[in-house]
């Protein structure tokens, strides 16, 4: 079974500035997915970024970057010059290769932007 | 590409009742997922499709939980005898199958039963 926790239910920041959102997993498969998805008040989920466990090279899409560190099964969102547009809640979610149905998620971090 | 869309966006129903959700995928999208989520928490899968068959349910979906997608395009969600503990947001998510296939997922559907 995989699991996935989010350890900050709530965090705030400065428009302009960096924020690191953590997710560490547990599974025993060796091939998986990793995402992280941006869930904005009263809005619907999009994806924000994903990750290849099988890829050493950490994902960026823009301003947002992670930090995948597969030996400690851990995978950190860093958003950079945040925009009051990024409030939301963010999941860390994951799949495995062999299961396409079924993806994993944490229970959030409420992530505040204040100008 | 109008997006996953899902049918209501809000339903209030009395214990007892059944509820019929629907959710129809973008175009062209051979898979089609169900989750649930409860306030404070993430989605937790429920079923999804490949086309038109369900290839995978979990242990959260109870007998009075049925879904379907008959002709591989748009999918409904029954909840039969509604229980106070049924009341989440129901989303749908639907992707193209391929390998690395991202699910988009629609605005949900909110569920309060009284």
């Amino acid at each position: 079974a995989q699991t996935v926790t989010q350890s900050q239910p709530e965090m705030s920041v400065q428009e302009a500035e960096t924020v690191t959102l953590s997710c560490t997993y547990d599974t025993s498969e060796n091939n998986y997915y990793l995402f992280w998805y941006k869930q904005p008040p009263s809005r619907q989920m999009i994806l924000v970024i994903r990750q290849e466990a099988y890829k050493q090279q950490n994902a960026t899409e823009n301003r947002f970057s992670v930090n995948f560190q597969k030996a400690a099964k851990s995978f950190s969102l860093k958003i950079s010059d945040s925009q009051l547009g990024d409030t939301a809640m963010y999941f860390c979610a994951s799949r495995i290769y062999t299961n396409a149905g079924k993806s994993t998620f944490g229970d959030g971090t409420t992530l505040t932007v204040k100008p | 590409d109008t997006g996953v869309s899902q049918n209501p966006r809000h339903k209030i129903t009395k214990r007892g009742q059944n509820v019929t959700f629907r959710c129809d995928p973008i175009s062209e999208h051979n898979r089609l997922y169900w989750y649930r989520q409860t306030l404070g928490q993430g989605p937790e899968f429920l079923t999804y499709f490949q086309n038109e068959a369900q290839l995978e349910k979990s242990r959260l979906l109870s007998d009075r939980f049925s879904a379907e997608r008959p002709k591989g395009s748009f999918s409904t969600l029954e909840i039969q005898r509604t229980e106070q503990g049924d009341s989440a947001m129901y989303l749908c998510a639907s992707s193209t199958g391929t390998t690395q296939e991202t699910q988009y997922f629609g605005p949900g559907t909110r569920l309060l039963v009284l």
